[in-house]
């Protein structure tokens, strides 16, 4: 398995213009995470779908910040406009619900892609 | 609101040593907690995961405690090589939310 795949892995954009960064999931996961890290704040949860549809959005900063999940095997996070605030490492995570080992709804662990740099000048 | 609290300054120690790491929560108990490892430039991979009934888990050189009573949960790497520097995250996740809340993480640099 090729594991969670995100692109681009660098992005450098200027204040106003639009961003669009892509994740593909692992085949068969049926939950979807967007992560943004900073060295302020760390890792913060902006969304997550579940079986495609967006389940808890309460992370997104505001209305600048969207995410689609229109398929299983694809899902975008857009900034439109974007802001210098908005330069982070955003990761994209992908998980079973139920761990094949042991039946818990709450213990499958996340497969992190290895996120893509923003940087907005 | 839930507070995770990890050492952020880094922790340095000698190759042979363990090494211990602490997480601290605020507030309610999690359903369970998942420890993660980071290298530079790539996404935290999953390590060990430990539920709020049971007190230890082990993997290989890997161990991790959760005290509830003290909201603490403590990781250690036995006999640690300069391969296992890495930032080292702690995740909580609270019954009913499906999502995991991080802490800030650790830096470990194990000299040789």
């Amino acid at each position: 398995d090729a594991g969670v795949i995100q692109s681009p892995r660098h992005e450098v954009t200027e204040m106003g213009q639009e961003v669009t960064l892509r994740c593909k999931p692992i085949s068969g996961h049926d939950y979807l995470f967007w992560y943004r890290q900073t060295m302020m704040r760390g890792l913060e949860l902006l969304i997550y779908f579940n079986n495609n549809v967006p389940i808890d959005d309460s992370g997104m900063p505001e209305d600048r910040f969207s995410a689609k999940m229109p398929n299983a095997s694809f899902s975008t996070l857009k900034i439109q406009p974007s802001e210098p605030r908005d330069s982070a490492v955003y990761f994209c995570a992908s998980s079973f619900r139920w761990d094949r080992d042991v039946f818990s709804s709450y213990n499958s662990p996340l497969h992190f892609g290895n996120g893509t740099r923003l940087t907005v000048t | 609101s839930q507070k995770i609290e990890q050492n952020s300054e880094a922790l340095n120690i000698q190759e042979g040593k363990t090494a211990t790491l602490t997480c601290n929560y605020t507030n309610y108990s999690p359903a369970y907690l998942q420890w993660y490892r980071q290298d530079p430039g790539r996404g935290p991979v999953f390590l060990l995961l430990i539920r709020e009934n049971e007190k230890e888990k082990r993997k290989e050189r890997l161990k991790v405690t959760f005290d509830t009573t003290l909201k603490q949960s403590l990781f250690h790497i036995t006999a640690s090589q300069p391969a296992d520097s890495a930032t080292y995250l702690c995740a909580l996740a609270f019954t009913g939310r499906r999502a995991l809340t991080f802490g800030s993480g650790t830096r470990l640099q194990v000299q040789p």
